[in-house]
């Protein structure tokens, strides 16, 4: 089965510092990949997604992905983080001759102002 | 536009207790999911359907039981409830699309508390 590993479970900057989320897949074969975002309460939303072409992906709110094929990983990137993109970050697979979507178990990202 | 609502919101629930959780999407997406969120443990696929009438299980489908009778709603049953599915439970659907590159929406979720 595929796996989703988010090796960071809790990160804590201060604003405008950067950041990288880690996300690592099992799948050897062809799979779309999406990074979505909760904010405190409210449920999963989109900020980008991968299935071909340009490796380096933006999204929302100034948030980029990039796809690394020998890796087997989907980082999150953002340049300067600011005190609202305080919220839990999951990354998600799927095969794309499937229809079942993978999820990492979540990294929690706190933002001081 | 409503996009995917999920009913009830909060419900608590005495152990061996039964109910219904109830999803309803008007984006005409084919396929339909339920999750339930665990702290540290991310998203797990409890039950999927790849359109009205069909349904499949998912990473977590013990203790649950789900129907697609109509192309918009996606239900999911407890027919004991147990207090290990305490749980936050979201549905989400997403539209068929070639190479399967559609995005799940998600509803607000539903917190369930079995006592």
């Amino acid at each position: 089965a595929q796996s989703v590993s988010q090796h960071n479970h809790h990160v804590i900057l201060s604003e405008a510092a950067s950041l990288e989320l880690g996300c690592n897949y099992s799948y050897g074969g062809t799979v779309n990949l999406f990074w979505y975002v909760q904010y405190p309460g409210q449920h999963l939303q989109l900020l980008l997604k991968y299935f071909s072409g340009d490796p380096l992906v933006k999204g929302i709110k100034g948030f980029e992905a990039e796809f690394i094929k020998s890796k087997f990983s989907f980082n999150l990137r953002k340049p300067s983080v600011q005190w609202s993109d305080t919220a839990e970050y999951f990354c998600a697979v799927n095969e794309i001759n499937f229809n079942k979507f993978y999820f990492g178990s979540g990294t929690k990202l706190n933002v001081k102002p | 536009n409503a996009g995917v609502t999920q009913t009830p919101k909060f419900r608590v629930l005495k152990t061996g207790q039964s109910m219904t959780l109830l999803c309803a999407q008007d984006m005409n997406h084919e396929y339909m999911y339920w999750y339930r969120q665990d702290p540290g443990m991310g998203l797990r696929l409890i039950h999927y359907s790849v359109g009205e009438g069909t349904t499949a299980k998912g990473e977590v489908p013990d203790g649950y039981n789900v129907s697609r009778l109509k192309k918009q709603n996606f239900l999911l049953g407890l027919e004991s409830a147990a207090p290990s599915q305490t749980s936050v439970y979201f549905c989400a659907s997403r539209p068929r699309t070639v190479g399967n590159t559609g995005e799940l929406f998600f509803g607000e979720g539903s917190r369930l508390t079995v006592l």
